[in-house]
């Protein structure tokens, strides 16, 4: 059974503070990896595909990296604007449906 | 298109009683998705659909649910007798195909009494 386990569970950071959220899995046959991002009663939105160990990809202050059992999300300099719960779902199968962890919940103060 | 949308966004239903949802994907996503989520979790997968075919359900779907897209477009996820252990927001997802991205819509929170 594919398991997710999403490290802190909480985050508190001062703005322009940088840290790194952890994704750890253990899925068999791996086919991607997904971010996403979300706000309190809304739905996720997608931050990053991740599709082999080595590859990085950036969006603004996010970077996320992969290996063959973990995933980072690097936050650069972070904003209040970024506090969020941030979503890790690696994806497995021919079906590629993902399975999400519980998340990091992330505030950043001003 | 501005996105996945859900309706309603919000349903209070006593116990015993049956809801359904709704969903409209993004126009070109041939594949959608259904996932539950409570507090402090993740969402979970329930069921998903390639156009109009139902392709896998979640081990976990209790036989009171059921889904439909008729049609290859928008989809319906109902309950029937609603528990309490219902309560939940429900989220519905579409991509373009197997592998890509899911765009999430803003889910319909079920609150059962």
């Amino acid at each position: 059974e594919d398991q997710v386990t999403q490290s802190p569970e909480a985050l508190r950071l001062q703005e322009g503070e940088s840290s790194s959220l952890n994704c750890s899995y253990t899925v068999s046959g791996l086919r991607g990896l997904f971010w996403y991002r979300q706000d309190p009663g809304k739905g996720p939105e997608f931050l990053f595909t991740l599709y082999s160990a080595g590859e990085e990809k950036e969006k603004e202050r996010l970077k996320a990296t992969l290996t063959k059992k973990e995933s980072f999300l690097h936050i650069t300099a972070p904003k209040p604007e970024d506090s969020a719960t941030y979503l890790c779902a690696p994806a497995s199968g021919g079906s590629y449906i993902p399975t999400f962890g519980r998340g990091t919940s992330l505030i950043v103060h001003p | 298109d501005t996105g996945v949308s859900q309706d309603p966004r919000h349903k209070i239903t006593k116990r015993g009683q049956n809801v359904t949802f709704r969903c409209d994907p993004i126009s070109e996503h041939n594949r959608l998705y259904w996932y539950r989520q409570t507090l402090g979790q993740g969402p979970e997968f329930l069921t998903y659909f390639q156009n109009e075919a139902q392709l896998e359900k979640s081990r976990l779907l209790s036989d009171r649910f059921s889904a439909e897209r008729p049609k290859g477009s928008f989809s319906t996820l109902e309950i029937q007798r609603t528990e309490q252990g219902d309560s939940a927001m429900y989220l519905c997802a579409s991509s373009l195909e197997a592998g890509s991205e899911q765009y999430f819509g803003p889910g319909t929170r079920l609150t059962v009494t």
